[in-house]
């Protein structure tokens, strides 16, 4: 069971480069999630999807887009690389009822020099 | 203010110690609530859900006290394997849609 994958694992951008992470889950979740999580922060909602076609922005969604490009996946863009943006990035899944746990990939750990 | 407030810790604490960890809500629209594990460099993995009875499973005892918006768990007889951040997690209906929110963790360290 794969559950929710996320690519790369690794990388390491220099400022002012873009990327895309990639996220797809195999649960038929209606929501998706992208966190980041930097020492003594805890995880930070970037955006969330709540469904197929919608997204929003979450705590920290400044010098990020997200496009949920179908219900299986939601990717995280970085247009131009800030080393205030270095950080472990996990996506995320979840049913859209309120009882309901969330599944998370493994997590990118970028790095922008 | 943390929509959800946990202690930071570390907590370290000898095998067989019972060890609780509190967390506070801010939002009293916030729904449901869960504690989740986090091993070092791993992702977050759902521990248990905390219901408004209370609930236990095995060594681990969730409680949810709505009127004050604090959420506890209870670990008893630590074990080496208990080693880990625990993350208190709350769902919030905002905009017609549910979000979790996360705290920043609690560390916990079991030693011999």
């Amino acid at each position: 069971n794969a559950g929710v994958t996320q690519t790369p694992k690794f990388q390491v951008l220099k400022t002012g480069q873009s990327m895309t992470l990639q996220c797809a889950q195999d649960m038929n979740h209606n929501s998706m999630y992208w966190y980041r999580q930097d020492p003594g922060m805890g995880l930070r909602l970037i955006y969330y999807s709540a469904s197929e076609g919608t997204t929003d922005k979450g705590e920290v969604p400044n010098g990020y887009n997200v496009s949920r490009l179908n219900k299986r996946e939601f990717s995280l863009r970085l247009e131009s690389a800030a080393p205030s943006q270095t950080s472990v990035y996990f996506c995320a899944s979840s049913e859209v009822t309120t009882q309901t746990e969330a599944f998370f990939g493994q997590g990118t750990r970028l790095t922008v020099v | 203010r943390k929509e959800v407030e946990q202690d930071p810790g570390p907590f370290n604490v000898p095998e067989g110690a019972t060890v609780a960890f509190n967390c506070t809500y801010s939002n009293s629209a916030s729904q449901s609530f869960f504690w989740y594990r986090q091993d070092c460099r791993k992702e977050p993995k759902l521990l248990m859900s905390v219901y408004s009875s209370g609930n236990e499973d095995g060594r681990f005892t969730a409680q949810l006290n709505r009127a004050s918006q604090y959420i506890s768990l209870l670990i008893r007889d630590s074990k080496l394997s208990d080693s880990a951040t625990y993350l208190c997690v709350v769902n919030k209906r905002s905009g017609g849609y549910n979000k979790l929110i996360f705290g920043a963790g609690t560390r916990l360290a079991v030693h011999p």
